[in-house]
C-alpha cells in the first residue's frame, strides 16, 4: 500500500524556475525521506528529515515537514534539465518498521533548457 | 554511486523459472531491504534483514525469498515466475536496522518474465 501521496503526478518547468512537489501521508512518521530516479535507473536519496524537523536544506534542495498537516514538500531552485527525473517521497513509521520505507507513486519533473 | 551492488542488471527468463538476484550492501552496512518496483504497484518493500537476521516483512509472495549471508550480501530468490513478476528491483542498505537511517538503493535489476 502507498502510504504517501504526491502533488502533482507531472511537473513541467523551463530550467531557471523552481520546482515544488508536495507529498501527504496518512500515519505517523519517524522521518520522511526524499529520493530521485532517473528514467529505469535507481534511486538516488535527497534527503532525510525527522519528525522532530520543520525544514532542511541541502545545496539547491529545500524540504519543509509539517507533521499536523502530515505533508512534506521538496522544492528545488533554479532548476536544470539535469534536474528531469521521477521524485519519491519515502516515510518511515519508526518503531517496530525497523526503518523500512512506505513510497508514494512519484512526481514526474522535466525541465525544458 | 551509492555503493549498493546488485547483480545481473538485466535478465529475461521465462514463466514458471527461477532466477536469483544479488545485493552486496555498502561497507559497514549491516541492513539489507529488497524493495519490488512495478508499474500498477509502486514501489513495494519486500523484506528486510538484519546481519544475518529476517527483521521485517511486507508484501512478498510466497514463491519469493531471501536470506543475508555471514559476510551480508544478500540475495533474493524468485521462483515459479509468472508475468506479472517482471518489475524491477531493488536492494538497499542502511548502517543499522532502527528508523531514522539513511537508508542508500543500488541501480536494480531489471527481470523480464516472458
Amino acid at each position: 500500500s502507498q502510504q504517501g501521496e504526491e502533488d502533482p503526478q507531472a511537473l513541467s518547468i523551463q530550467e531557471g524556475e523552481n520546482a515544488t512537489m508536495n507529498c501527504s501521508y496518512k500515519t505517523s512518521i519517524n522521518n520522511l525521506q526524499w529520493y530521485r530516479q532517473n528514467s529505469g535507473r535507481g534511486l538516488v536519496h535527497l534527503i532525510l528529515i525527522r519528525s522532530n524537523e520543520r525544514e532542511k536544506h541541502s545545496g539547491r534542495l529545500r524540504v519543509t515537514l509539517d507533521t499536523s498537516k502530515k505533508s512534506s514538500s521538496l522544492l528545488i531552485t533554479a532548476s536544470r534539465a539535469a534536474d528531469t527525473a521521477s521524485y519519491f517521497c519515502a516515510t518511515d513509521a519508526g518503531g517496530t518498521s525497523y526503518g523500512k520505507l512506505t513510497f508514494g507513486q512519484g512526481t514526474i519533473l522535466t525541465v525544458h533548457p | 554511486d551509492s555503493g549498493v551492488t546488485q547483480t545481473p542488471k538485466h535478465l529475461i527468463t521465462a514463466t514458471g523459472q527461477r532466477v536469483t538476484l544479488r545485493c552486496s550492501p555498502r561497507s559497514g552496512d549491516l541492513s539489507v531491504y529488497w524493495y519490488q518496483q512495478s508499474l500498477d504497484q509502486g514501489l513495494q518493500f519486500l523484506i528486510q534483514y538484519y546481519n544475518g537476521e529476517e527483521r521485517a516483512k511486507g508484501n512478498i509472495l510466497e514463491r519469493f525469498s531471501a536470506q543475508q549471508f555471514p559476510d551480508l550480501h544478500s540475495e533474493l530468490n524468485l521462483s515459479s515466475l509468472e508475468l506479472g513478476d517482471s518489475a524491477l528491483y531493488f536492494c538497499a542498505s542502511s548502517v543499522r536496522q532502527g528508523s531514522g537511517n539513511t537508508i542508500y538503493f543500488g541501480e536494480g535489476s531489471w527481470l523480464t518474465v516472458v
